[in-house]
């Protein structure tokens, strides 16, 4: 069974501050990671993807990928009360030939306090 | 507008009954998905298509059925089957099967069984 792990929180961090969120996953053969942020009731939006190892930035968001430690980890910074919402880790694997499907962890609550 | 709507946003069923949940987008999209999303978990694949009329069972397909008869459109039945339908349903699509990078959600359905 391939598995996403996230620590499901809620992690509470002051307004300003980094937010750190991390995942592991089980299938090294992973080759692609997703962050999403999904607000109470509402769908799952992409925020960020990496591929290689190292770090990803995209405005106040990184992404870093451990592929050795099958660890991949979401830094947020100058959290904003906007930020508080659920943020899934997602892995995509392959199950032969071109198909290929998403493994979602079961996200970490995060909530900005001003 | 291009995106996925799906109707309707929410759904009541009586135990025993079969519903019909819409997908439909206008992103001219060759692959779509089914997710079911419960409390404190993270979204499980039913079902997906590659292209119009192919589709194939994802990791909790008992109790469900779909098809795939036009391109925008990727409708699921919660058939008397599906012993715990209550969840949060969310239909995405992706320009091809591979493409999870760009894989689009739309605003999602609640069905809640009564």
């Amino acid at each position: 069974q391939k598995e996403v792990e996230q620590n499901s929180g809620p992690l509470s961090v002051p307004e300003g501050a980094i937010a750190s969120l991390n995942c592991t996953y089980s299938d090294r053969g992973s080759q692609s990671f997703f962050w999403y942020r999904q607000y109470s009731g509402k769908s799952p939006e992409l925020i960020m993807f990496i591929y290689s190892n190292g770090d990803k930035e995209d405005g106040r968001f990184t992404a870093q990928l451990n592929k050795a430690s099958q660890y991949v980890s979401l830094l947020i910074r100058d959290s904003q009360p906007s930020d508080s919402a659920t943020y899934l880790c997602a892995v995509k694997v392959s199950y032969g030939g071109a198909t290929n499907k998403l493994i979602f962890g079961t996200g970490t609550l995060l909530a900005v306090q001003p | 507008d291009g995106g996925i709507t799906q109707s309707p946003k929410y759904l009541f069923r009586k135990e025993g009954q079969n519903v019909t949940l819409s997908c439909e987008q206008n992103l001219n999209h060759d692959a779509m998905y089914w997710y079911r999303q419960d409390p404190g978990q993270g979204l499980r694949l039913i079902y997906y298509s590659q292209i119009v009329n192919d589709f194939q069972k994802g990791d909790i397909a008992e109790g469900y059925s779909v098809s795939r008869e036009k391109k925008e459109s990727f409708p699921l039945t919660v058939t008397s089957a599906q012993k715990n339908p209550t969840a949060f349903y969310l239909c995405a699509s992706s320009i091809r099967q591979g493409a999870l990078n760009e894989q689009f959600f739309g605003p999602g359905t609640r069905l809640t069984v009564l």
